[in-house]
């Protein structure tokens, strides 16, 4: 049973070029939340999305920044036109239901360079 | 709004000491979940122990105890006769229960514990 998946690892972008990071949830698990954890800071949420539903952005940044979860498929996380602040460590989790205990992910590295 | 406070930001000790992380939360909601996960070196999170606010018993989990305290608004970590690979960051994080979106969490920044052999 593999846990959740976040795939890159890492991932190195250019000012201004698009980074999308991937998160797949437990299997069973419908419910996935982002975290972004800056340097020497801890983990701040950002997103809460249900399949295809976004529940709670209240952590995402106003511009750039966009996630889905769709009916097939991981989740993304995209940020746009990337700057060096967004260098983070992006960890996603994920839950079978409201209630119960989030997995995390192995988190994807980003660095702009 | 919730707030987790871990005034610690590293402690160093040598191995086969105890050590003890302070965890301090602030929240209005009268039902909640507190959670500690570690981080090695590797950067992944590793769940250690979630408690709910309505048990206030302390727990034991082979060299690990935690001291929950509902009147100082406490969830401390002991980590007893500690070990090399001990040595990570370790969080406190504090979610609500009755809104719904219970793995919604509130961390805080972090405690960098140093074992050194």
């Amino acid at each position: 049973n593999a846990g959740v998946m976040q795939n890159p690892r890492h991932l190195v972008r250019r000012r201004g070029q698009e980074a999308r990071l991937r998160c797949s949830p437990m299997k069973g698990h419908s419910h996935v939340y982002w975290y972004r954890q800056l340097p020497e800071e801890g983990l701040k949420f950002m997103v809460y999305l249900q399949k295809e539903n976004i529940i709670d952005e209240s952590g995402m940044p106003k511009e750039r920044f966009s996630a889905e979860f769709p009916k097939e498929g991981p989740s993304i996380l995209r940020i746009q036109q990337v700057v060096r602040g967004d260098s983070a460590a992006y960890f996603c989790a994920s839950s079978s239901k409201q209630g119960t205990e989030a997995f995390f992910g192995q988190g994807t590295r980003l660095t702009v360079v | 709004a919730q707030k987790v406070t871990q005034a610690q930001t590293e402690i160093s000790v040598v191995e086969k000491e105890d050590v003890t992380l302070d965890c301090v939360y602030e929240t209005r909601d009268t039902t909640y979940y507190l959670f500690w996960y570690k981080q090695p070196p590797s950067g992944e999170l590793v769940f250690l122990i979630r408690r709910n606010s309505f048990d206030e018993q302390n727990e034991i989990s082979g060299r690990y105890s935690w001291n929950f305290q509902k009147s100082t608004s406490s969830f401390n970590f002991t980590i007893t006769a500690s070990q090399v690979v001990d040595s990570a960051v370790y969080f406190c994080a504090l979610s609500e229960i009755l809104t719904g979106a219970n793995s919604k969490l509130t961390f805080g920044k972090g405690i960098t514990l140093s074992v050194r052999p």
